[in-house]
């Protein structure tokens, strides 16, 4: 089955301590993409990768550090957490040749909370 | 830069009747793509419907369609015979040329409840 998926789900952690949410794709996809959803605010892109080893800010790049080592992982690290950061994260994946039809493929969500 | 503008922070719509969720957004790219998702309470992201930006015809997947007008910029999702099912957050969303595509600019969103 085609999927991105997302670890953990959800996480409770304190300000300061370091943590990575992991993201994986089964699609060989070259595009990936890490989103957080804010209450009004929508989803914001903060970083994606147009391939292995190539990275970009979005629009929220902030606190927040990103690798693409393999080409179906997508990490997304926080290396000092803070409570600004509790949201709702998504990765995202597509083709990168994808053209304007195509939409991202979204994981099922990992829902932050720092205290 | 783009931007998605969704004016209805909440809508409320009976069974079987139908629901216009309004969508309006700004752009400079000669091409792009408006989507819509659904996001249940349970929180995944849920493709519905894709206009492109050179289609001649409106978009329909089943009861959703999308009521596009460029001229006035607007990406209108209507949603047919309401079910309970539908009650759910609803994004509209687009991409662009000038982000070679890859970028999804996100609206903040309608909620839709749906009443017996």
């Amino acid at each position: 089955e085609a999927q991105v998926t997302q670890n953990p789900r959800y996480l409770i952690t304190v300000t300061g301590k370091k943590l990575t949410v992991t993201c994986s794709q089964n699609m060989n996809h070259e595009y990936m993409s890490w989103y957080r959803q804010d209450p009004g605010l929508g989803l914001r892109q903060i970083y994606y990768s147009m391939n292995v080893e190539v990275t970009d800010k979005g629009d929220v790049p902030e606190g927040y550090k990103v690798s693409r080592k393999e080409k179906r992982n997508f990490p997304l690290i926080l290396e000092s957490p803070s409570p600004n950061q509790t949201s709702l994260y998504f990765c995202a994946s597509s083709p990168y040749d994808a053209g304007r039809t195509d939409t991202q493929y979204f994981g099922p969500g990992t829902r932050l909370t720092v205290l | 830069a783009q931007k998605i503008t969704q004016t209805q922070p909440g809508m409320f719509v009976q069974e079987k009747e139908a629901v216009t969720l309004d969508c309006t957004y700004d752009t400079s790219d000669p091409s792009y793509g408006l989507f819509w998702y659904k996001q249940p309470s349970s929180g995944e992201m849920i493709f519905l419907i894709y206009q492109g930006s050179y289609d001649q015809q409106n978009a329909t997947e089943g009861r959703y369609s999308l009521n596009f007008q460029k001229a006035r910029k607007s990406a209108n999702l209507v949603i047919s015979a309401s079910q309970l099912g539908d009650s759910a957050m609803y994004f509209c969303a687009m991409r662009g040329l000038n982000t070679g595509f890859q970028k999804l600019v996100f609206g903040t969103g309608t909620r839709l409840l749906v009443s017996p």
